[in-house]
């Protein structure tokens, strides 16, 4: 069965300071993958999204960039983060007729 | 662009009793999926149910069926004999021919004892 990970659960970082958020997925191959950021209590903003290894498409390009170096890993980046990148930052794979997500990560920036 | 609607931001329901969650949406694809998430307070992203714009049948899983209007470009969700546990915020979402999978506002369900 297909699982995805995502790691850490929670995070707080500093201002100024980098951001690598990884994601992977099991048990299946060629999966579109997603990145989503949710502020509190509010819809899930799309950010980026990718069909195929090396193929990013971004919504929202601000400070954060997507890179997919492998078939099943998806890596959400950002050189300086900035307070308003707080919020709960989500992965997903979709296939045909399902889309699963990772369980988040929290971020806080200080 | 696509665009997914839902315009109730919060409903209450009595447990036991049907609910039913609109959601419409905005496409010029021919080919596209219909998708309903519950979101829980701990955060976690539940997949609910899934319908396909070629599907003729609406979909059901468990508790939980689509109302698909094709010509209105609506899909309803409907919760059937709501239990307490069914609180939470629920999303619908589309993914449109480019693979791009994109969300609605969200309706928060609290179902009362």
């Amino acid at each position: 069965s297909q699982t995805i990970h995502q790691w850490p659960a929670t995070l707080v970082q500093p201002v100024g300071s980098p951001l690598s958020l990884e994601c992977t997925v099991e048990g299946t191959s060629n999966p579109n993958l997603y990145w989503y950021r949710q502020a509190a209590g509010r819809g899930l903003q799309l950010l980026f999204y990718s069909v195929g290894i090396g193929q990013i498409s971004s919504e929202v390009p601000q400070n954060l960039s997507a890179s997919r170096p492998q078939d099943r890993q998806f890596i959400l980046s950002s050189k300086k983060l900035l307070l308003s990148d707080s919020g709960f930052y989500l992965c997903a794979w979709s296939a045909e007729t399902e889309a699963f997500f990772g369980q988040g990560t929290r971020l806080t920036v200080v | 662009a696509q665009k997914i609607t839902q315009t109730q931001p919060g409903m209450f329901v009595q447990e036991k009793e049907a609910v039913t969650l609109d959601c419409t949406y905005d496409t010029s694809d021919q080919s596209y999926g219909l998708f309903w998430y519950k979101q829980p307070s701990s955060g976690e992203m539940i997949f609910l149910i899934y319908q396909g714009s070629y599907d003729e049948q609406n979909a059901t899983e468990g508790r939980y069926s689509l109302n698909f209007q094709k010509a209105r470009k609506s899909a309803n969700l409907v919760i059937s004999a709501s239990q307490l546990g069914d609180s939470a915020m629920y999303f619908c979402a589309m993914r449109a021919n480019d693979y791009k999978l994109s969300f609605g506002a969200g309706t928060t369900v609290t179902v009362r004892a």
